[in-house]
């Protein structure tokens, strides 16, 4: 139980174009997800909490005009990165929570962007 | 302010040998604590947590942890390292406040030798 899912794993867009990166859990209803931001080597960087119907908060630092997350329903999220450049490549993870200190990964999604 | 340190970013041990890992963090309260282990290019797999009760934890996989106060550490240890345990494992403590975020510390990269 508690699988998150990730959509798409690996995802090339051009610069300037908009990718939209997909949470969903599977099999249990999240009250709060999150999304990460991972470079390479390196740890995870929370980006923004979101509950479903609310909008998302954002960590300090973190564009809300580029990085769009909706949590439409209790199963899925999304982040929507607007305008991408190169820059914005990364490893995106994202998380959810069923209101507890436990949260269940997704596997995450690659974004390249050239 | 809460954090986490894991003060080795490289441990290298032979198949066979024990392992231990270190955490540290710093939390006000009784913390929610955890373990997960990060394949390349995957997710995060919880290994253990820590919530309350008794403080030697035991995980998948074989690992464990234990949770002591006084000094602020949660240790992962594993008695005899097999060379699929290479990957980077990951710390986590619970922030406050409800909101269910994880503070993440940086990472310790396990490479084993065969």
């Amino acid at each position: 139980g508690a699988v998150v899912s990730q959509h798409p794993s690996w995802v090339i867009c051009k610069s300037g174009t908009s990718v939209k990166i997909e949470c969903r859990s599977l099999d249990f209803q999240a009250t709060t997800m999150f999304w990460y931001r991972q470079f390479p080597k390196q740890s995870l960087m929370l980006m923004a909490t979101s509950n479903e119907g609310s909008k998302a908060t954002y960590e300090q630092g973190v564009e809300k005009d580029k990085f769009l997350i909706n949590h439409a329903s209790l199963t899925l999220s999304t982040l929507t990165v607007t305008s991408a450049h190169p820059e914005d490549s990364s490893f995106y993870i994202c998380s959810a929570s069923v209101g507890t200190y436990e949260q269940y990964f997704g596997p995450g999604t690659r974004l390249t962007v050239t | 302010a809460q954090s986490v340190t894991q003060p080795d970013i490289h441990i290298t041990v032979s198949e066979g040998a024990s392992l231990e890992l270190r955490c540290n963090y710093s939390y006000g309260a009784t913390p929610y604590l955890f373990w997960y282990v990060q394949s390349p290019g995957q997710g995060l797999q919880l290994l253990l947590k820590y919530f309350s009760g008794d403080t030697l934890v035991q995980g998948i996989k074989g690992f464990e942890a234990e949770f002591k106060r006084s000094q602020s550490s949660f240790n992962l240890r594993k008695p005899s390292v097999h060379w699929s345990d290479a990957a980077e494992y990951f710390c986590a403590v619970g922030a406050a406040s409800g909101t269910y975020k994880y503070i993440f510390g940086t990472g310790t990269r396990l490479k084993v030798l065969a």
